[in-house]
């Protein structure tokens, strides 16, 4: 079984800030590790992923997150932040092809970015 | 681009009342999913289903709960008797297959109102 803690639950900063939202997660297997954003009454789109490979992973608008298997971790992160950040992110762990229970994402609470001018 | 479709956007049903909440999928998916977020908690996992049969369930899916694939474009969650525990957002999620990981796209969701 996987569980993700995302150690805050809120996080209020002024735009061109940095952010940084943290994800730990617990698994007895190999992950795939992915961050979900939800605007405002819309639903989940994935934001980033990482499946293999390099253990930076970058988004197409500028937010990034690092895989750390010691430290079982997959923080987001994003230099310089715009009002439009404004939103709640998820992030989700899944065992990786092959598992058991392969296919399952499980969540962590969320985290609620909000972007002040 | 292809989106996940769920309707209706929001339910308002009475307790003990049966309520069906639709998805269409992207078309060329393989793997349906519904999740479920209860305000202010996780999102949760409630079902896989491939091949036209559940291939995984949580614990909250008791038999209250089922799901359909009547046609080759919806994807029905069926809650036969509902609770007041039952409020929540319900998302549907789909997958291509096997190859890529395991990437979910995932619908606007259905709140449901139990009175």
């Amino acid at each position: 079984a996987q569980s993700v803690t995302q150690l805050d639950s809120q996080v209020p900063v002024f735009e061109e800030a940095p952010v940084e939202l943290r994800c730990n997660y617990s698994s007895s297997v190999s992950v795939y590790l992915f961050w979900y954003v939800q605007y405002p009454n819309q639903g989940l789109q994935l934001l980033l992923k990482y499946l293999s490979g390099s253990t930076l992973v970058e988004s197409i608008n500028g937010f990034e997150a690092e895989f750390n298997k010691s430290q079982t971790s997959f923080h987001l992160r994003k230099p310089s932040v715009h009002i439009s950040d404004t939103a709640e992110y998820f992030c989700a762990v899944s065992e990786r092809a092959g598992g058991t229970s392969y296919g399952k994402l499980t969540f962590g609470q969320g985290t609620i970015l909000t972007v002040h001018p | 681009e292809p989106e996940v479709t769920q309707t209706p956007s929001h339910q308002v049903t009475q307790m003990g009342q049966e309520v069906i909440l639709r998805c269409v999928p992207i078309s060329n998916h393989l793997y349906f999913y519904w999740y479920r977020q209860i305000l202010g908690q996780k999102v949760e996992f409630l079902v896989s289903f491939y091949n036209n049969e559940i291939s995984e369930k949580s614990e909250i899916f008791d038999d209250q709960f089922s799901v359909e694939r009547p046609d080759g474009s919806n994807f029905t969650l069926k809650i036969r008797s509902t609770k007041l525990e039952d409020s929540a957002m319900y998302f549907c999620a789909s997958r291509r297959g096997l190859a890529g990981g395991n990437i979910q796209y995932f619908g606007a969701g259905t709140r449901l109102s139990v009175l």
